[in-house]
């Protein structure tokens, strides 16, 4: 089955605005969670990580919440700009054994 | 250079017949993985080298085949292609030192797979 599950395939917000993007996970052993990014025709590049041992990480506009009861962690991103449109990916394994599954993946767009 | 590359970047090869594809990075990363990439899913992994150690999923174990004859070197091959093989390719490496692996996943271009 789908170890990581994003639920929702697209997304639209206004340029300023704050959006969030959700990410479930199966395995409870999980401890390492990822936020890629992905531009039409590129590789997808990591944009955000964080361990199991803190609930947040934050950098710039970016911060990643994680809530391990709930087996869920989220992408928050503020002051959302045009250049934010591109496929975000979570990622989330077992650091100590490096592999790493992907959700499918939620298309951002930005509107000026 | 952060560079993940991968031959050929298209492939076409008919059922049956085998399929060899080929990964190279520079940056002296010890792990190096391959995923695939269906239209609408998730990039799936198929399999990663730690250093020499092979690691393949369970339920793509006797799909996929891969060797790594030096560090900077991966390929995936497929011995016989059926048409549920078409997809793109993902290879990927990444850093770990021998710990927990928490470092970046830098990622080919992907080589596009076509079964007829």
């Amino acid at each position: 089955g789908q170890q990581v599950k994003q639920s929702s395939p697209s997304l639209t917000v206004q340029e300023g605005g704050i959006l969030i993007l959700n990410c479930d996970y199966e395995n409870d052993m999980f401890d390492y969670f990822a936020w890629y990014k992905k531009y039409p025709d590129n590789s997808p590049t990591l944009l955000i990580s964080v361990r199991s041992n803190v609930d947040k990480r934050e950098d710039g506009r970016f911060t990643v919440f994680l809530n391990k009861s709930g087996k869920h962690f989220s992408l928050h991103i503020t002051a959302s700009q045009p250049e934010d449109t591109a496929v975000y990916l979570c990622a989330a394994g077992m650091a100590g054994y490096q592999n790493f599954y992907f959700g499918k993946g939620t298309s951002l767009t930005v509107i000026p | 250079d952060t560079t993940v590359k991968q031959n050929p970047r298209y492939k076409l090869a008919r059922v049956g017949k085998p399929v060899n594809l080929i990964c190279s990075q520079t940056m002296n990363h010890d792990t190096m993985y391959w995923y695939q990439k269906k239209p609408n899913q998730a990039p799936k992994l198929l399999l990663f080298y730690y250093d020499k150690i092979l690691n393949r999923e369970a339920d793509t174990f006797e799909k996929f085949q891969s060797s790594r004859p030096n560090n900077s070197f991966c390929s995936l091959y497929i011995g016989s292609a059926g048409l549920e093989y078409s997809a793109m390719y993902l290879c990927a490496s990444s850093w770990t030192g021998g710990a927990p692996n928490t470092g970046q996943l830098y990622f080919g271009e992907g080589s596009k797979l076509t079964v007829l």
